[in-house]
């Protein structure tokens, strides 16, 4: 069965400190999509980033970094020099490659609090 | 560029009326559509998916229905509300293999 845990219910963090969000997933597909999304508090979800199974290359967009690691089954969110517009809850998830339905499943979250 | 919307964004309901979420998506064709509730403080549950018109998958036996008149139109519906219902409601649309894209969500609460 495919699940996707985020263990950190909610971190808080000063302006301008690192944070890392954790994400562990576990699926037996080959051909699997990771994903992250972003819920700030008007509460429309939105897109981060998609990941292939079969790209393990970490990601950098501008504050933003994901570090793919398949040994651990982690795929893991750091958001460098926080803001407080970071402020949201964070929300990764995993989808199969061997369907056509693309059906997502989420983690429960990690509401990310930036405090200036 | 593709758009997605939902309404209405808040409804305040009575248990045991009738319901009826419309989601619909602009600037796509033949895309999979979604329906996700997530209940006060926790993650995303799917309640429904669409590969296309009329073709509806339901994830969780609960006392809601989804249907797919038209190619981009969504429907969530409900006979008889419960308490249990209440949560906040987002539609999402995709194509294969591809990220899932939201719509701004509607508030259901029901008394």
């Amino acid at each position: 069965a495919q699940k996707v845990t985020q263990a950190q219910t909610e971190i808080s963090v000063v302006e301008k400190e690192d944070v890392t969000l954790d994400c562990v997933y576990e699926t037996r597909d080959t051909t699997y999509y990771l994903f992250w999304y972003k819920q700030p508090p008007s509460g429309e979800l939105v897109f981060l980033i998609r990941r292939n199974s079969f790209d393990e290359q970490n990601e950098i967009s501008g504050r933003y970094s994901w570090n793919f690691q398949k040994s651990t089954s982690s795929f893991n969110f750091t958001i460098t020099a926080s803001q407080v517009v970071d402020s949201a809850v964070y929300f990764c998830a995993l989808s199969g490659g061997s369907y056509n339905t693309d059906k997502l499943i989420f983690g429960t979250g990690t509401r990310l609090q930036v405090f200036p | 560029s593709q758009t997605i919307h939902q309404w209405p964004a808040t409804l305040v309901q009575p248990v045991g009326s009738p319901l009826s979420l419309e989601c619909t998506v602009e600037g796509t064709s033949n895309p999979n559509l979604y329906w996700y509730r997530q209940a006060a403080g926790r993650g995303l549950q799917l309640l429904f998916y669409s590969v296309g018109i009329g073709q509806i998958s339901s994830e969780v036996p609960q006392n809601l229905s989804a249907s797919r008149p038209q190619d981009r139109q969504f429907i969530l519906s409900s006979k008889k509300l419960l308490l249990s219902d209440s949560g906040f409601y987002l539609c999402a649309w995709s194509v294969i293999n591809n990220e899932q894209f939201f719509g701004p969500g509607t508030r259901l609460t029901v008394l």
